[in-house]
């Protein structure tokens, strides 16, 4: 069965820093992969999505992922965090051979940006 | 274009009473799901459906029933609520194959 792990549940930076926000996968075939963001009392919107066309991925509001098969990693990037950032991040995979299930999430990263 | 839309936004129940969360798709797409958010667990799969019909177990199925009589909608039921089930519930929508799943806003749910 496939599984998402995300390693860290909070993550501070502040206005302008680099923001890395960790993903790793188990799946036992092809994954697909994808980063959500949820604002506060908000539902979940798509950051961006792999689905093997590219290993780099970009995505909206200047934020990218690269996956890394020997590495099984989905790490998400943000050159410089602004405070709109703030939020928590979720990763997801859906395995290519269960098209029929549902995303599974991981439990989330809380970003905090100060200024 | 309205997307998922999921109704009650907010409900509070006491123990032992019944509901149902509504759920409504108007992108004509197959797959439907249930999740539960619950602080520090992320979202948890309690149902889903591949297609009017169809329904299967998701992580977290006990107390919640599930039918898919219309491609459209997608009703999670409670049978008999409990505190334990106070949560967000999300529902979310996919078209067939690989691709992202798009969500509803919200129902806040508070069992006393």
């Amino acid at each position: 069965a496939q599984s998402v792990t995300q390693l860290g549940s909070h993550v501070s930076v502040s206005e302008g820093a680099l923001v890395l926000l960790r993903c790793n996968y188990s799946s036992s075939v092809p994954p697909y992969l994808f980063w959500y963001v949820q604002y506060p009392n908000q539902g979940l919107q798509l950051l961006l999505k792999y689905t093997s066309a590219a290993t780099l991925v970009k995505g909206i509001n200047g934020f990218e992922a690269e996956f890394k098969k020997s590495e099984t990693s989905f790490h998400l990037t943000k050159p410089s965090a602004h405070m709109r950032d703030a939020a928590e991040y979720f990763c997801a995979v859906s395995a290519a051979n269960q098209a029929g299930t549902a995303l599974i999430f991981g439990k989330g990263t809380t970003l905090s940006v100060s200024s | 274009n309205a997307g998922v839309t999921q109704t009650p936004k907010f409900q509070v129940l006491k123990t032992g009473q019944s509901m149902t969360l509504q759920c409504a798709q108007d992108m004509n797409h197959e797959y439907m799901s249930w999740y539960r958010q619950d602080p520090g667990m992320g979202l948890r799969l309690i149902h889903y459906s591949v297609g009017a019909g169809i329904t299967d177990q998701g992580e977290v199925p006990n107390g919640y029933n599930v039918s898919r009589s219309t491609t459209e909608d997608f009703p999670l039921r409670l049978l008999s609520a409990a505190p334990s089930q106070t949560s967000v519930y999300f529902c979310a929508s996919r078209e067939r194959g690989y691709t992202e799943a798009f969500f509803g806003q919200g129902t806040r749910l508070t069992v006393v």
